[in-house]
């Protein structure tokens, strides 16, 4: 079946601007990750939803940043007035369920997030 | 916080090379522990993992890794490595019960013909 898609590729924006990354996951999976990948560092976690639920947001840097999901389909992650260190690959995972094991994630192909 | 270290960022191989890439963590408690690949131009993928039981784990490729409890490690072996393996690596650590993995930094390597 279809893995984890992730839109734009690629995004170039302005300082100051809004942006908008889309993750569709893998159907039938009910948690959902987002990462987020500075240059030359490891993925930093950002936000877990199981469902349409966000148990745990702990990782969101700022205020500036949000995310959503619709019921255990397609979730958006949105930068509000973009900075310069926002710069990153945005990565997106999903997996078939939170258990007493941590289930395998399957990644996106990212969203590589330029702020000028 | 839990933490994650890979101490080789940029390992440089020839094919048919042994390969060694380490993974150290800092907690001290149950743990989950993988193995994620990256190969050029591909998504993140899973090599291996483990959860219990023989702390030896067999990944894809020919890749195995071993969870040393004393040590708190979990490094990715791989007798002879191939043209094909160049990829990015990454090691990344779940606490027990927690569904937030952390990663390392991730080792580039690059293996020539």
């Amino acid at each position: 079946g279809a893995g984890v898609s992730q839109s734009p590729s690629n995004k170039v924006t302005e300082k100051g601007k809004d942006v908008e990354l889309r993750c569709d996951p893998i159907s039938g999976h009910t948690a959902l990750y987002w990462y987020r990948q500075r240059l030359g560092q490891g993925l930093e976690f950002l936000i877990y939803f199981q469902g349409n639920s966000a148990p745990d947001k702990s990782g969101l840097p700022s205020d500036r940043f949000s995310a959503e999901r619709t019921g255990e389909s397609v979730s958006t992650l949105t930068i509000q007035r973009t900075q310069q260190e926002d710069s990153a690959v945005y990565l997106c995972a999903s997996s078939l369920y939170r258990g007493v094991i941590q289930e395998t994630q399957y990644f996106g192909p990212g969203t590589r997030l330029l702020v000028l | 916080a839990q933490s994650v270290s890979q101490h080789n960022h940029h390992v440089i191989l020839s094919e048919a090379a042994s390969l060694e890439l380490g993974c150290n963590y800092s907690y001290g408690g149950t743990v989950n522990l993988f193995w994620y690949v990256q190969y050029p131009g591909q998504h993140l993928q899973l090599l291996l993992k483990y959860f219990s039981g023989d702390p030896l784990v067999k990944g894809i490729k020919g890749f195995e890794a071993e969870f040393i409890k004393s040590k708190f490690s979990f490094n990715l072996r791989k007798p002879s490595v191939q043209w094909s393996d160049t990829a990015e690596y990454f090691c990344a650590v779940n606490q027990g019960g927690s569904y937030i993995p952390t990663f390392g930094r991730g080792t580039s390597l690059i293996v020539h013909p």
